[in-house]
């Protein structure tokens, strides 16, 4: 089955510096790839996603790009603010008509004024 | 607009005792999931129900019992509960082709 692998496990950055987190997966037939970011005591939501036929996606100043024959994605945010201090999980599925999502363990990240 | 909604979000169990997680959605979605979300392990994949009638075996299943209800409700069951069971559980929902997963608000549950 699938395996997915996210580093770092932690990550503490200055408020208006980059962050990334990276992820690798096992099963080269996955082709949906969602971040999920999840607030102390929250539920995980949504935040960005990429499909396979994508290379890169931007929503503001969040992106997520993808190299599928190297099987790892990653997620970049810019110019960090405190309020995206939170978990950040990414995960891999591949589209069988629902999504059976298999996550990654997740990078708490830390944004210090 | 409930979305997906969990009950308890707070529960402590004794060894042994049984309980049952209530899940509900509103948005008409086919697929629901139970995740159990621990320190450093990240959301693991408890069961699913693909759609009305059908249940799965996820990563995590033992110890672990689901009936999918209705299109709107998926419970989760604990026979018999043990320590390693204490958890924050994650329901959560989704509608194809838009990949997108719901989650409810979580279960904290304590196993003493």
């Amino acid at each position: 089955g699938e395996n997915v692998e996210q580093h770092p496990s932690t990550l503490s950055v200055q408020e208006g510096d980059s962050a990334v987190i990276k992820c690798t997966y096992s099963d080269s037939a996955s082709n949906y790839f969602p971040w999920y970011k999840q607030e102390l005591g929250k539920r995980p939501q949504l935040i960005i996603d990429i499909r396979s036929n994508v290379g890169e996606k931007k929503d503001q100043r969040i992106a997520v790009t993808l190299n599928k024959t190297a099987k790892h994605f990653s997620l970049h945010i810019t110019e960090t603010q405190p309020e995206d201090s939170a978990v950040y999980f990414c995960a891999a599925s591949r589209n069988t008509g629902f999504q059976k999502l298999v996550f990654g363990t997740g990078t708490r990240l830390l944004v210090s004024p | 607009n409930a979305g997906v909604t969990q009950t308890p979000k707070f529960q402590v169990l004794k060894t042994g005792q049984s309980m049952t997680l209530q899940c509900a959605q509103d948005m008409n979605h086919n697929s629901m999931y139970w995740y159990r979300q621990d320190p450093g392990m990240g959301l693991r994949l408890i069961y699913y129900s693909a759609s009305e009638g059908t249940t799965d075996k996820g990563e995590v299943p033992n110890g672990y019992n689901v009936s999918r209800l209705n299109k709107r409700e998926f419970s989760l069951r604990l026979e018999s509960a043990a320590p390693s069971q204490t958890s924050v559980y994650f329901c959560a929902s989704s509608e194809a082709p838009v990949p997108e997963a719901f989650f409810g608000q979580g279960t904290r549950l304590t196993v003493v």
